[in-house]
């Protein structure tokens, strides 16, 4: 079955520093990875995703995600963090070789001090 | 947002009561979804929906029914048989057809509170 991990439920950066937030998956066969952001009572908005090809994706307001399968990770990192990323975000999974259901992870709670 | 429409914005039932939930997309999606989101834990696959006239169980699907009459249209009713059902919950849709991205799609929420 497939699962994924954030191991984080909240991260503080400082406004300008870069930001990682971490994500694991497991999936039994090869992985369809997400990121998604959530403002408060909003639904979530698509950030980026991972089907094939480069392990590093770049996303929608400077996010990018890189893919590591040997340490089976997906953490999403932005080089200079604003004030207006705080938000929740969600890593979510779909096994490829499965069906149509992707799991989401409890997400993280992402505070950008000024 | 865009394309995923979700009604009401706010929903407040009393004990006992049974309430629905839309869900309404215009993008031609064929999987619908329905998320429970509660704080501090995520979302929950209550059911979903691959194709018109069919729907499975997710992970929490006790006390919730679903229809898919029409491809664009998904309520989730949630009935008396539900115990908590205070939460906010979500709409969403895939394309799953051929050359479909995979990404889905949310609506807005409703927020539901049982008084």
């Amino acid at each position: 079955a497939q699962s994924v991990a954030q191991p984080e439920d909240q991260v503080n950066v400082a406004e300008g520093n870069p930001l990682t937030v971490k994500c694991t998956y497991s999936v039994s066969g090869n992985p369809y990875l997400f990121w998604y952001v959530q403002y408060p009572n909003r639904g979530l908005q698509f950030l980026l995703k991972y089907i094939t090809g480069d392990n590093l994706v770049k996303g929608s307001y400077g996010f990018e995600a890189e893919f590591n399968k040997s340490q089976t990770s997906f953490h999403l990192k932005k080089p200079s963090a604003l004030v207006s990323d705080s938000a929740l975000y969600f890593c979510a999974v779909r096994d490829n070789g499965g069906d149509d259901k992707i799991i989401f992870g409890k997400g993280t709670r992402l505070h950008i001090l000024p | 947002d865009g394309g995923i429409t979700q009604s009401p914005k706010y929903l407040f039932r009393k004990e006992g009561q049974n309430v629905t939930l839309s869900c309404e997309q215009n993008l031609n999606h064929d999987a619908m979804y329905w998320y429970r989101q509660d704080p501090g834990q995520g979302l929950r696959l209550i059911y979903y929906s691959q194709i018109v006239n069919d729907f499975q169980k997710g992970d929490i699907a006790e006390g919730y029914s679903v229809s898919r009459e029409k491809k664009e249209s998904f309520p989730l009713t949630v009935t008396s048989a539900q115990k908590n059902p205070t939460a906010f919950y979500l709409c969403a849709s895939t394309d799953t057809g051929t050359g479909g991205s995979d990404t889905q799609y949310f609506g807005p929420g409703t927020r539901l509170t049982v008084l």
